[in-house]
């Protein structure tokens, strides 16, 4: 079936580097996406989310891009901190009421 | 922003006993709620949608009976496993739609679950 993927299980970066999350998706109909931050223990947290009808998007220190040719997303975050330390999931939705897949995960770890 | 309590975060139950756990939308009305597991170092599987006022909707694989999902108001879903086994601890999560983001899914910060 389709899904959401994510291309590595960890990541590990040096404190005040930027970091960049990658996730393929495989539905080509996915209208909607979104970043979730998980720490150990906590439910998912948002972070972003972007539409099918844009490639990028800006928040406070993250950044989401969005390649549809290849069905690609990306979470980067800028500066990255210790308490950035987490799981991140990428997730997708097609449509309103349809329900949100999650990709596999990736750890990331700040070193100091 | 939105808010979903979920309780309790942690409970041990004995094998055989049924454990209920909350889900309540703090500052706004959820019409539908997501109940999640997630096994150690692994992603969030959906187990069933709640429909307030209705049945819930459960994803191929999850057993309804041993499952049991409750939306009696727009505020509040509960999941009750019933007759628990060592083999369903786990870290359970509700989602709410309404609050943050386009679509606005906002998780509660999930219950672990341990059966001895």
């Amino acid at each position: 079936g389709e899904s959401v993927g994510l291309h590595l299980p960890t990541l590990s970066v040096q404190e005040g580097d930027n970091s960049i999350i990658n996730c393929a998706y495989s539905n080509s109909a996915s209208d909607y996406f979104i970043w979730y931050k998980q720490e150990s223990g906590k439910g998912p947290q948002f972070i972003i989310d972007i539409r099918s009808n844009m490639d990028k998007r800006q928040g406070q220190r993250v950044t989401v891009l969005l390649n549809k040719t290849v069905k690609h997303l990306s979470l980067q975050i800028a500066a990255t901190q210790p308490g950035d330390s987490a799981v991140y999931f990428c997730a997708d939705l097609t449509g309103a009421n349809s329900k949100l897949t999650f990709g596999k995960g990736i750890t990331l770890s700040v070193r100091p | 922003g939105a808010v979903v309590s979920q309780h309790p975060s942690r409970v041990i139950c004995k094998s055989g006993t049924s454990v209920k756990i909350e889900c309540r939308s703090l500052d706004f009305q959820a019409t539908t709620m997501f109940w999640y597991r997630q096994f150690p170092k692994q992603s969030l599987m959906l187990m069933a949608t709640s429909n307030e006022g209705s049945k819930a909707t459960y994803e191929q694989g999850v057993e309804k009976d041993k499952f049991l999902i409750n939306h009696a108001s727009l505020t509040l879903s509960t999941l009750t496993v019933t007759s628990a086994h060592p083999e369903d601890s786990s870290f359970y999560i509700c989602s709410a739609r309404g609050g943050g983001g386009y679509y606005g899914y906002t998780f509660g910060s999930g219950t672990r679950l341990t059966v001895v």
